[in-house]
């Protein structure tokens, strides 16, 4: 069983749908990254998160520490946000990280 | 925006040669990473580094795997005799804060490493 287990593996959706992808760990975790990666492979940072909430434009991450839970929800779903999304696990104080598989989202227009 | 940056973009070499990939990490930047990518799979942790020694490392960062931080602004990973198994996606990453709760990670565009 991987350590950090994200769901759904590949999604499709139709521009303008929310979009919410989920990530649960077994790891002992300081925070959680979720991030982006694009088809040339370049990975962006959204958010990282250590409790609670955090808002960014039309992106929306949330973590539940007690059920080791994660979510990251995307608002009004556009084409150009289509690329893989990666949670990861954070030991804080080495900044060790385990990484899930990823989701793969593809919006159409 | 401040940008990390590695060199070369690609690197091919042949099995059991030395490799260098390089990174220049956010000029103010206090923590450093080195992940991999092997095609088709997930990212995974190599080495994190702080106030020039290792943090951490992991199982991947065997006695082939250094890093080194040489003059204050570059930071490198050497691997000394290159396998097939080290082809991979190479990243750098860095973060600035002493509080990394709430710091992002601030990525490279990756050194494509092909071993023949």
């Amino acid at each position: 069983k991987n350590e950090v287990e994200q769901s759904p593996q590949n999604l499709t959706a139709q521009e303008g749908e929310f979009i919410t992808i989920n990530c649960s760990y077994s790891v002992g975790i300081s925070a959680l990254h979720w991030l982006q990666q694009h088809p040339g492979g370049g990975i962006v940072s959204l958010f990282m998160l250590s409790s609670g909430k955090k808002k960014h434009g039309r992106l929306i991450a949330t973590i539940n520490i007690q059920e080791k839970h994660s979510s990251l929800h995307i608002t009004a779903s556009h084409p150009r946000d289509s690329a893989v999304y990666i949670c990861a696990a954070t030991n804080t104080n080495a900044g060790k990280s385990t990484f899930g598989d990823g989701t793969t989202l593809t919006v159409k227009p | 925006e401040p940008e990390v940056t590695q060199t070369p973009s690609h690197q091919v070499t042949q099995m059991g040669q030395e490799v260098i990939l390089r990174c220049v990490p956010i000029s103010n930047h206090l923590y450093f990473y080195w992940y991999r990518q092997i095609l088709g799979q997930k990212v995974e942790f190599l080495v994190s580094f702080y106030n020039n020694e290792i943090s951490e490392k992991s199982e991947i960062f065997d006695d082939q795997f250094s890093v080194e931080r040489p003059d204050g602004s570059n930071f490198t990973l050497k691997i000394r005799s290159t396998k097939l198994e080290d082809s991979a996606m190479y990243f750098c990453a860095s973060s600035g804060l002493l509080d990394r709760t709430n710091e992002k990670l601030f990525f490279g565009s990756g050194t494509q490493l092909s071993v023949l």
